[in-house]
This record gives C-alpha cells, structure tokens and sequence, in this order.
C-alpha cells in the first residue's frame, strides 16, 4: 500500500493565487488532519476531520479551506495565498481510538508563495 | 489548554555517545505522550508512546523515554546513537479531548557526527 501521498512535492506560486494541496490515503481512516511545518514553530494543526462530511478548525486556520468528499480525499485549499503561507505542509491521517492511536503522516509539501 | 516544551532546539553528539532529548508537558489533564522523528526530506513516523502502565516505554531503533509524572516529563533517551539518528525529534502530548489533537513541540534536531 502508498500509504498517503500528497501532490505536489513542491510549488512556487504568485501571491494572490490559489492552489490546492491535495491527500490521499489508501488505508480507510476515519480521521485526516493538515500540519504546516515552520522552522522554529515545529507542526501546527491548520484543519482536520474526523469523518467524511465533516471538518473543524485547528490552530492556525485562517488562509485555508478543507473538504471531505470521501474517506481517502482531503485537500486543503489556499483561496489567495500570501507570503505568510510559505511552509511544508504535512497530510496526515488515523483510526481514532481516543488519543491512543498513531498519526501516519505523508511526505509533505514545500510551497514558496512570492 | 494543554502545551510542549522541548528546551534544546539542537543537539550535537559524536556517534557511540548516549543522548537525551527533554521533552515537558503542562498537566491539566492525563494524557497520552508521543514522541515521532522527522529524517531529512521526509515525513513525521512515531518512535515511541506511552498511553498507561510502565513509565519507561522502548520504541524502534533503541530509543527509549520515562514518563515522570511529578515532573510533568517524558524525556527521550539513547545509550549509543548513530549516524543515521540524526533527525528531527518531536515531543507531542495528547489533548485529552476525546478526537486525538496532538500538540507537537517545537523539535529537537540531533546532529550526530563521527
């Protein structure tokens, strides 16, 4: 199995411009979640679900949109990107099992916003 | 709301010396406790949990890490590190909300060298 794949691996992209991160994970987890990584800052939940049809806010949500369709799809989208959204973005995916359970994470991606 | 903190931003050691990662945690409530390493260029994977029973919990590659209670720690530790330990270590506490919100600490990078 991928596990989770995340497209692109990297991206320049224009201020103003939108773009969508995309997920996708083979292994039938209910929950999936969007980290953005900063150098100093470590992981910072932007959005997550923890089913299909539903999502919720994490900690560093502005900026950002997310849907689930599906179990295996969650993008994230930038509807007009700035500066400030420069980072690595990590997909990352579980079955909830009240805290216990292990994150699986895919590889990310860099997005440079000019 | 629950919060990590990780006191060395990086860690430098020769290979074959043992290492130890400081991870403290606010303890408003239980929690379960991950530590997840970070190679060059690639995603998050666990290393080591501790959701109950013995303080010392052993994860892959020899590392090992003590819950200590009193002290609010879970501190990461290897007797001998190699080349290939160098890499980014996160400290991240469980919530304790029921959907599993992990709060990552900022990282520790250990550089080993020969």
């Amino acid at each position: 199995t991928a596990g989770i794949t995340q497209a692109p691996t990297s991206q320049i992209l224009a201020a103003g411009r939108s773009m969508t991160l995309r997920c996708t994970q083979d292994m039938r987890h209910n929950a999936m979640y969007w980290y953005r990584q900063d150098l100093g800052l470590g992981l910072r939940l932007i959005h997550y679900s923890n089913t299909a049809g539903t999502t919720g806010k994490g900690e560093v949500p502005d900026g950002y949109s997310v849907s689930r369709a599906n179990t295996d799809d969650f993008p994230l989208t930038l509807a007009s990107a700035v500066p400030s959204q420069t980072s690595v973005y990590f997909c990352a995916s579980t079955n909830p099992r009240g805290g216990q359970e292990t994150q699986y994470f895919g590889p990310g991606t860099r997005l440079l916003v000019l | 709301a629950q919060s990590v903190t990780q006191l060395d931003s990086q860690v430098p050691v020769f290979e074959e010396a043992p290492v130890e990662l400081r991870c403290n945690y606010s303890s408003s409530v239980s929690v379960y406790l991950f530590w997840y390493v970070q190679y060059p260029n690639q995603g998050l994977q666990l290393l080591l949990k501790y959701l109950s029973g013995s303080t010392l919990v052993k994860g892959i590659n020899g590392f090992e890490a003590e819950f200590n209670k009193s002290q609010t720690s879970f501190h990461l530790r290897k007797p001998s590190v190699h080349i290939s330990d160098t890499a980014e270590y996160f400290c991240a506490p469980e919530t304790g909300t029921g959907f599993q919100k992990l709060v990552f600490g900022t990282g520790t990078r250990l550089l080993v060298s020969p």
